[in-house]
């Protein structure tokens, strides 16, 4: 079992509806990462936090979907308006501060957008 | 744009044979590189990583890292059928805020 723990397993939206994920990450971990694995398993990332700032993120990240990790909350990740093409598996990943600290994946939500 | 690089695509090996499986940043400025393992429908597992040239082996996975080529190698000995999945090799640089780079993966099929 997972110390990241992220919900739902599977979400199911429509065309321009929202869908919002969350993780809890691994505690003592204060970094976390959203990745983005889509059906040829390539890896995109999203964007990553340390405790609750905004490391990096990327353009898709900037315009429609929006991440957050509130203290003593879960971190989430939501897609204002979801597009087929947004069909893939969201992976939360959380690590050490450092450069080589290894990360620690959760079984990530599957997210189908018919 | 950083990049990771796998090869092969997609590998089938005879149980108790021996799989090779390569990468190569062409990011110079990568300096960790790490083996993650994933089964079909499960989250992606740290299975090694190796920082400096030369040769880190536990069991029966061995990697290789040559930092000049910036090319890393993972060979598993003596294949269980349980050794079946997508291998992901992973790159980052040296800042602290610097994020994993995935390659594409290998899928790794082994056979009875």
């Amino acid at each position: 079992n997972s110390k990241v723990i992220q919900t739902p397993r599977y979400l199911v939206k429509g065309q321009g509806q929202k869908a919002k994920m969350r993780c809890i990450p691994e505690k003592g971990h204060p970094v976390v990462f959203w990745y983005q694995q889509n059906k040829n398993n390539e890896f995109k990332f999203l964007i990553n936090f340390q405790n609750q700032e905004v490391l990096q993120q990327i353009d898709m990240t900037e315009k429609r979907f929006s991440a957050e990790c509130p203290s003593n909350s879960p971190c989430s990740l939501e897609i204002q308006s979801s597009e087929a093409g947004d069909s893939a598996l969201y992976l939360c990943a959380s690590s050490r501060q450092g450069a080589n600290s290894d990360y620690t994946f959760g079984s990530g939500t599957r997210l189908l957008v018919i | 744009q950083q990049k990771v690089q796998q090869s092969p695509e997609s590998l089938i090996v005879p149980e108790g044979g021996m799989a090779s499986l390569n990468c190569t940043s062409s990011d110079r400025n990568v300096d960790y590189f790490w083996w993650y393992r994933q089964h079909s429908g499960k989250s992606p597992k740290m299975l090694m990583s190796i920082f400096s040239n030369g040769e880190k082996e536990e069991g029966r996975f061995t990697v290789h890292l040559n930092k000049a080529s910036l090319h890393t190698s993972l060979h598993i000995r003596d294949s269980q059928p349980s050794d079946s999945a997508l291998y992901l090799c992973a790159a980052s640089g040296t800042s602290s805020f610097s994020k994993l780079v995935f390659g594409q993966g290998t899928s790794l099929s082994v056979v009875p």
